[in-house]
């Protein structure tokens, strides 16, 4: 099993409906986060958590919400997708009292809104 | 918000020495400089990290400016797998993991 699991990892919904995408984590890992990718621009931090009790807003979190249910769970949300936030998006984990440990992430969710 | 800058894309021959540098002109002295690498089709995945000396590991080996303000991933002989964007970035114990538009390493047959 991936130490960090996407789901779904492909999703095409419409315009204006609410869209929630997953990512659940067996590293144990204290952080969390949420990237967006598009062409030439890389990785994009929409939201993060330190822990569950700490959610704070990335660069571009305008559009987005997310929650985290559990240490290993975080969920991103869209509330009512539009076109331009077709995207591939990342999800991915650290270690926070371990600044060398390299974050892991998960294989991604390519969202297509129409 | 991205605090190193790459090379927006770069060219290797296989079986030659890459070198993709990074900068890391606002660095503190205790935060770690790691570099990742995004295959095609997947996520980003960690290579390898230092804080002050040189690295070395089974990927790639990392030089280290003696000021920080630099870093260098070395991919000592190129493979047509190595084809990917390399990012570079910053870990802290209280900041948050950002990255920049990475590095998009091309290699040649």
């Amino acid at each position: 099993d991936a130490d960090v699991t996407q789901t779904p990892r492909n999703r095409i919904t419409k315009t204006g409906k609410r869209i929630m995408l997953e990512c659940s984590q067996t590293k144990g890992h204290d952080r969390m986060y949420w990237y967006r990718q598009d062409p030439g621009l890389g990785l994009r931090l929409i939201y993060y958590s330190f822990d569950v009790k700490d959610i704070n807003k990335g660069e571009i979190s305008d559009g987005y919400s997310v929650s985290r249910q559990a240490q290993a769970k975080f969920s991103l949300s869209l509330e009512s997708a539009i076109p331009n936030q077709t995207a591939l998006y990342f999800c991915a984990t650290s270690d926070g009292g371990q600044p060398r440990v390299g974050a892991f992430f998960g294989q991604g969710t390519r969202l297509t809104v129409v | 918000d991205a605090k190193t800058t790459q090379p927006n894309s770069m060219e290797s021959n296989e079986e030659e020495p890459v070198h993709l540098p990074c900068n890391h002109s606002t660095i503190s002295g205790t935060d770690y400089i790691h570099w990742y690498r995004q295959l095609p089709s997947q996520g980003p995945e960690y290579v390898i990290h230092g804080l002050t000396s040189n690295v070395n590991n089974r990927m790639a080996s990392l030089a280290i400016a003696e000021d920080r303000k630099s870093s260098t991933l070395i991919l000592h002989r190129a493979t047509l797998r190595d084809a990917a964007v390399y990012y570079c970035t910053e870990v802290g114990g209280s900041e948050k993991l950002v990255f920049g538009k990475g590095t998009k390493l091309t290699v040649n047959p």
